[in-house]
C-alpha cells in the first residue's frame, strides 16, 4: 500500500541553524500539507501547497518557513534559523484530489521530530 | 475561529466493552469531519471519515454524526487492548485546505 514517507526520522540541532525536513508523498497526490505537534499538544496546520504554489499557510507558518517540491517526487521544508519553540513533531501528509473537496482524506507520513537545543 | 472540542480524557473501558468518543464543533456550516487514531510518538492513522447525518460503519468502528447538534462521535465495539491511543477529531478549515485538529481523547482499554 502507497505511503507518505519522511526523512530524517529525528533531526538535533543548534539553535539559529537551518534545516530541512524532506517528505515523499504518495506518488500520484496532488497536495501536500505539513503540520506540527509540540509535545503533549495538538496537531497544528502549517502549509498546504498545490501546482508548486502555497495555497494556504497558517500563522505559525511566517517568514523563517518555507517549502519546495525541488523534483517530481520531494516535498521539503525548510525552517531558516530554528528556535527553541520549533521542537516538536513535523508530518507531511498528502490528498490524491485534482481539486480541493470537504470530503478528501489526508493521508501522513511517520513523521520528522525535531529537536533544537 | 472554528474550534472542535474533545474531552482530552483519558477514558478507560474494559476488553471487549464499546467505547464511546466525542467531539463537538462550532462551526454550524461544517461538512465533513475525519477521526485518526494516533498512538503515543505517531503520526495520525485515519480511522473513519463522515459527511453525512446518521451513523456509518466500518467493521468494529462506527461513526455518528449529527449536524442539529453539532456533535460527531466514534463508536468501538469490542475494544481490545491495542485499540489504546488517543483518538483525534478533526474537521477542515473554512478555507478547505488545512485539517483542524481536537486535542484528542485518550483511550485506555484494559485486559
Amino acid at each position: 500500500e502507497p505511503e507518505v514517507t519522511q526523512t530524517p526520522s529525528h533531526q538535533v540541532t543548534q539553535m539559529g541553524q537551518e534545516v530541512i525536513l524532506r517528505c515523499v508523498p504518495i506518488s500520484n497526490h496532488l497536495y501536500f500539507y505539513w503540520y506540527r505537534q509540540i509535545l503533549g499538544q495538538k496537531v497544528e496546520f502549517l502549509v498546504s501547497f498545490y501546482n508548486n504554489e502555497i495555497s494556504e499557510k497558517s500563522e505559525i507558518f511566517d517568514d523563517q518557513f518555507s517549502v519546495e517540491r525541488p523534483d517530481g517526487s520531494n516535498f521539503t521544508l525548510k525552517i531558516r534559523s530554528t528556535k527553541l519553540e520549533d521542537s516538536a513533531m513535523y508530518f507531511c501528509a498528502s490528498s490524491d484530489s485534482s481539486e480541493i473537496s470537504p470530503t478528501d482524506t489526508q493521508y501522513f507520513g511517520p513523521g520528522t521530530r525535531l529537536t533544537v537545543l | 475561529q472554528k474550534e472542535v472540542e474533545q474531552n482530552s480524557g483519558p477514558l478507560s473501558v474494559p476488553e471487549g466493552a464499546i467505547a464511546s468518543l466525542n467531539c463537538t464543533y462550532s462551526d454550524r456550516v461544517s461538512q465533513s469531519f475525519f477521526w485518526y487514531r494516533q498512538y503515543s510518538g505517531k503520526s495520525p492513522e485515519l480511522i473513519m471519515s463522515i459527511y453525512s447525518n446518521g451513523d456509518k460503519e466500518d467493521g468494529r468502528f462506527t461513526a455518528q454524526l449529527n449536524k442539529a447538534s453539532q456533535y460527531v462521535s466514534l463508536l468501538i465495539r469490542d475494544s481490545q487492548p491495542s485499540d489504546s491511543a488517543t483518538y483525534l477529531c478533526a474537521e477542515y478549515s473554512n478555507s478547505g485546505y488545512a485539517l483542524n485538529f481536537g486535542k484528542g481523547t485518550s483511550l485506555l482499554v484494559t485486559p
